[in-house]
């Protein structure tokens, strides 16, 4: 079980595009889910929390009208980057809570923008 | 500033020895504690979590736990090569709702 699937699983696009990217959890229902951000051998950075059928909550620092995120279900939220340019190339990682604050990880989307 | 620290390592240890990692976090309200596996390239796995004082064991794994000196550790029995990863240590503070506070990471290498 805690099954939590991200889509896809790497994306090269050009500067000034927007990519949107999925997670779903697959076998049980999340009303919380996260999205993290990680450079390479650099530790997760929390970007937002995502709540069922509200909007998110979004750390300092981190654009909300760049990076929109959507969870309009109960398995799935999407995160949108919008206008991408070179430095939001990043390992993108989505994680879903099933109870008690534990947090499963989708499989990350591997953002590279030219 | 909540924090939850851990040695970057790398900790390298013979294959079959016990690896212990080690973690410390400043909240003292904090009720939950999670061990993530994270191999290169890859996302986090949860592989172990704690609650209460004490040891908790799942196969090679084994989680302490002491509230009091705001320390915790994961114990890995046997390592094997296939254990060489970096562990996140990760905290749910008090008031942070769902939210994890998570350590750097040590880096595990299991040497044959």
């Amino acid at each position: 079980g805690a099954v939590v699937s991200q889509h896809p699983s790497w994306v090269i696009c050009k500067s000034g595009t927007s990519v949107k990217i999925e997670c779903r959890s697959l076998d049980f229902q999340a009303t919380t889910m996260f999205w993290y951000r990680q450079f390479p051998k650099q530790s997760l950075m929390l970007m937002a929390t995502s709540n069922e059928g509200s909007k998110a909550t979004y750390e300092q620092g981190v654009e909300k009208d760049k990076f929109l995120i959507n969870h309009a279900s109960l398995t799935l939220s999407t995160l949108t980057v919008t206008s991408a340019h070179p430095e939001d190339s990043s390992f993108y990682i989505c994680s879903a809570v099933q109870r008690s604050y534990e947090q499963y990880f989708g499989p990350g989307t591997r953002l590279t923008v030219t | 500033q909540k924090e939850v620290e851990q040695n970057s390592g790398p900790l390298s240890v013979p294959e079959g020895a016990i690896a212990s990692l080690n973690c410390t976090y400043s909240d003292r309200g904090s009720q939950s504690f999670f061990w993530y596996r994270q191999y290169s390239g890859k996302s986090p796995e949860l592989i172990m979590f704690i609650y209460s004082n004490g040891d908790k064991e799942d196969g090679r794994f084994t989680a302490q736990l002491n509230k009091a000196s705001q320390y915790v550790s994961l114990l890995i029995r046997d390592s094997q090569p296939s254990d060489s990863a970096t562990y996140l240590c990760a905290v749910n503070n008090m008031g942070g709702g769902n939210k994890l506070t998570f350590g750097t990471g040590t880096q595990l290498k299991v040497e044959l």
